[in-house]
């Protein structure tokens, strides 16, 4: 089982849209969780950390699950300038390194 | 402002030959770290580095190596011995303070052996 999976879409929505999903990791010992945009040929930016309460960034909102092992990103009104791979980020273990999810495709479409 | 820093933005290399990408950084991280791209997959780690002078074998160190002579800079060589070396190189850093630091990363290099 990969450390960190997410949907890869693409997940196509018309302007103004919510759109939502989510990425399931499998160390249960994971404490810290981030999401990442990425746009086409560019370099992952943060998007947000994601808290244990949830927390929300304008339009988008993030909730970790820690249950059943996955966090979420809800995106409200959608905008054109949202389409990008969203990627998912998990501390795996209890040194230093981040696992990355292949990423979500999202299209925003007029 | 600060940041990290790749270049070049892209390299073409021949088959056989060894390539050596650059990544400075002015934000006065102590944790530095090599990851490579490929289409459809998520990054996977190279290498990575904790201290100056210290670094660490990620997933997929084959055919890499690495240096952190200085807190600044921490270059990533590609050897002869890399199988697949075409691919997105992305340098990152952050504070290195324990758990729970997101990555700031660089523009990448685009790496492509013929």
């Amino acid at each position: 089982r990969k450390e960190v999976e997410q949907d890869p879409g693409p997940f196509n929505v018309p302007e103004g849209a919510t759109v939502a999903f989510n990425c399931t990791y499998s160390n249960s010992a994971s404490q810290s969780f981030f999401w990442y945009r990425q746009d086409c040929r560019k370099e992952p930016k943060l998007l947000m950390s994601v808290y244990s309460s949830g927390n929300e960034d304008g339009r988008f909102t993030a909730q970790l699950n820690r249950a059943s092992q996955y966090i979420s990103l809800l995106i409200r009104d959608s905008k054109l300038s949202d389409s990008a791979t969203y990627l998912c980020v998990v501390d795996s273990s209890n040194d230093y390194k981040l696992s990355f999810g292949a990423g979500t495709t999202v299209t925003v479409r007029a | 402002d600060g940041g990290i820093t790749q270049s070049p933005k892209y390299l073409f290399r021949k088959e056989g030959q060894n390539v050596t990408l650059s990544c400075e950084q002015n934000l006065n991280h102590d944790a530095m770290y090599w990851y490579r791209q490929d289409p459809g997959q998520g990054l996977r780690l190279i290498y990575y580095s904790q201290i100056v002078n210290d670094f660490q074998k990620g997933d997929i160190a084959e055919g890499y190596s690495v240096s952190r002579e200085k807190k600044e800079s921490f270059p990533l060589t590609v050897t002869s011995a890399q199988k697949n070396p075409t691919a997105f190189y992305l340098c990152a850093s952050n504070p290195g303070q324990g758990r729970g630091s997101p990555l700031h990363f660089g523009n990448g290099t685009r790496l492509t052996v013929t």
